[in-house]
């Protein structure tokens, strides 16, 4: 819900192109995961962060933890990227809140 | 590579009627969830637990109750269902030594009329 705000919404990409996706956090958080759910609605786990920034092939990830906001930088955009990604606030317990998703379409 | 397996993968219930979810995780997780995703409201967390025997409320817990009675099984019961229990149930395991990285199951299609 608000308490994990996913901006955009939705996302149409030209393959070949780069974006970000951002979270922006009104809970306290600890770590973050990003995950993307395919088109047959499979959730895929992309990133487990602690505050600091990883990197996976054409995706790359930042946890800013003092500003409370995660983005998630796309890369050469290609058509299996495709779906809707979530990200998640862990407050240091068990639960994981999610945010909305953004529903990224690329196309060819 | 985790595995999650849930089960039924569709069902439809009539209103009033119970029903259980299960779910199977063969990685043994200490931490599972069920979530429910509808259309503008993203992944909601039902219940979760540490452990076998432990359950704990979500953020919506109202109108289920879940069961974990070993390591590797978690169940959703629903006592009576509703027509807005429609949805998209997901089961998760995870491990908070291993950064309780979540694994998703491939999702239960549910369908009160």
């Amino acid at each position: 819900g608000d308490q994990v705000k996913q901006s955009p919404s939705a996302l149409s990409l030209q393959e070949g192109t780069n974006s970000a996706l951002r979270c922006n956090f009104s809970i306290a958080t600890t770590t973050v995961q990003w995950f993307l759910q395919n088109p047959r609605g499979s959730l895929m786990n992309l990133f487990y962060l602690v505050p600091g920034t990883k990197e996976n092939g054409r995706l790359k990830s930042t946890f800013n933890s003092k500003e409370s906001y995660s983005t998630l930088h796309i890369r050469d955009a290609q058509l299996e990227d495709s779906g809707t990604y979530f990200c998640a606030a862990d407050n240091a317990g068990a639960k994981l809140t999610f945010g909305g998703g953004t529903r990224l379409t690329v196309r060819p | 590579e985790a595995a999650v397996t849930q089960s039924p993968r569709n069902k439809v219930a009539v209103t009033g009627g119970k029903v259980t979810l299960s779910c199977n995780q063969t990685n043994n997780h200490n931490n599972m969830y069920w979530y429910r995703q509808d259309t503008g409201h993203g992944l909601r967390l039902i219940h979760y637990s540490y452990g076998a025997g432990s359950t704990e409320k979500g953020d919506i817990p109202d109108g289920y109750k879940a069961s974990r009675p070993s390591q590797e099984n978690f169940s959703l019961i629903l006592e009576l269902a509703t027509p807005s229990q429609t949805s998209v149930y997901f089961c998760a395991s995870g491990e908070k030594g291993a950064g309780n990285t979540l694994y998703f199951g491939e999702g239960s299609r549910l369908i009160v009329v």
